[in-house]
C-alpha cells in the first residue's frame, strides 16, 4: 500500500494559488491517490482524487506525475478559509489489508497568510 | 441532505462510567467508519461496516470497545468502563461503498463527538 510523505507545513498568500506536494513512490497501478482537509475543530472534508488523470473540480486541481509517484493538489486562489490540514492518502492495494479504508497520516498545515 | 449526524457533540464522563457515542450516516450508504483523533496520535481508524456489517476491527484498541450498526440508517460506538486516555474526538463517516482501489467515492464525516474522562 502506498505511503504518503507530505511537507509538514507550508504558508500561502491570500489570493495566491497554494500547491500542495505529495510524494506516494510506492502507489500501486491501480490505488487511487485522495486528498481530504481539516479546518480546526471540523471533521474531514473530501475535496478531490485521482488514478492517472489530472482532475479538476470546484475546490481544487489534482496534478499527478505520468509516473504517478507524486501528485500536487492546487487551491488557485487561496483565501484566508484554506487554512486547514490537508491531507493525501492512497485508496490502499486492491486485496491489501488496507482495501477500502483511508489511512490518514500528518498531512500538511496550511497556513494562508493576508 | 443533513449530512453525517453524530452526538453528542460533547461528552464530559467519570473514569468508569459507560460512554456511548451515536451516529446517523447520510441516507443510501452503505459503508460506516468510526474514527478517534487526538494530538498525539492523528486520525486513526477504529472499524468499518459495509451493508451494517463489520468488515475490519483491527484498529478498535480494546475490548473496553464495541461498535454496532443495527440498521443502515444508525449505528453506535460503546467504551466500557472509560478511562482517561479515551479522551479525542469521535468521528463517524459513511460513503456510497468502501473503497476498493478502484473507488470513485469519496467518505462524508459528521462533526465529531469530543469526549472527555475525567
Amino acid at each position: 500500500d502506498a505511503k504518503t510523505t507530505q511537507p509538514t507545513s507550508m504558508d500561502c498568500a491570500e489570493g495566491r494559488a497554494a500547491n500542495l506536494p505529495c510524494n506516494h513512490s510506492t502507489i500501486s497501478g491501480n490505488e487511487y491517490v485522495y486528498w481530504y482537509r481539516q479546518i480546526h475543530s471540523q471533521g474531514p472534508q473530501y475535496i478531490i482524487h485521482g488514478l492517472k488523470n489530472n482532475e479538476t473540480n470546484e475546490m481544487a486541481s489534482l496534478i499527478i506525475t505520468e509516473d504517478r509517484k507524486s501528485s500536487t493538489l492546487i487551491l488557485p486562489h487561496a483565501t484566508l478559509r484554506d487554512t486547514a490540514v490537508y491531507y493525501c492518502i492512497g485508496s490502499g492495494r486492491p486485496g491489501s489489508s488496507n482495501t477500502g479504508k483511508l489511512i490518514f497520516g500528518q498531512g500538511t498545515t496550511l497556513q494562508v497568510k493576508p | 441532505d443533513a449530512g453525517v449526524i453524530q452526538s453528542p457533540r460533547h461528552e464530559v464522563t467519570e473514569m468508569g462510567q459507560e460512554v456511548t457515542l451515536r451516529c446517523k450516516p447520510i441516507s443510501g450508504h452503505n459503508s460506516l467508519f468510526w474514527y478517534r483523533q487526538t494530538m498525539m496520535r492523528g486520525l486513526e481508524l477504529l472499524i468499518y461496516f459495509n451493508n451494517n456489517v463489520p468488515i475490519d476491527d483491527s484498529g478498535m484498541p480494546e475490548d473496553r470497545f464495541s461498535a454496532k450498526m443495527p440498521n443502515a440508517s444508525f449505528s453506535t460506538l460503546k467504551i466500557q468502563p472509560s478511562e482517561p486516555r479515551d479522551s479525542a474526538v469521535y468521528f463517524c463517516a459513511s460513503s456510497l461503498k468502501p473503497l476498493a482501489g478502484v473507488g470513485n467515492y469519496g467518505y462524508t464525516f459528521g462533526s465529531g463527538t469530543r469526549l472527555t474522562v475525567v
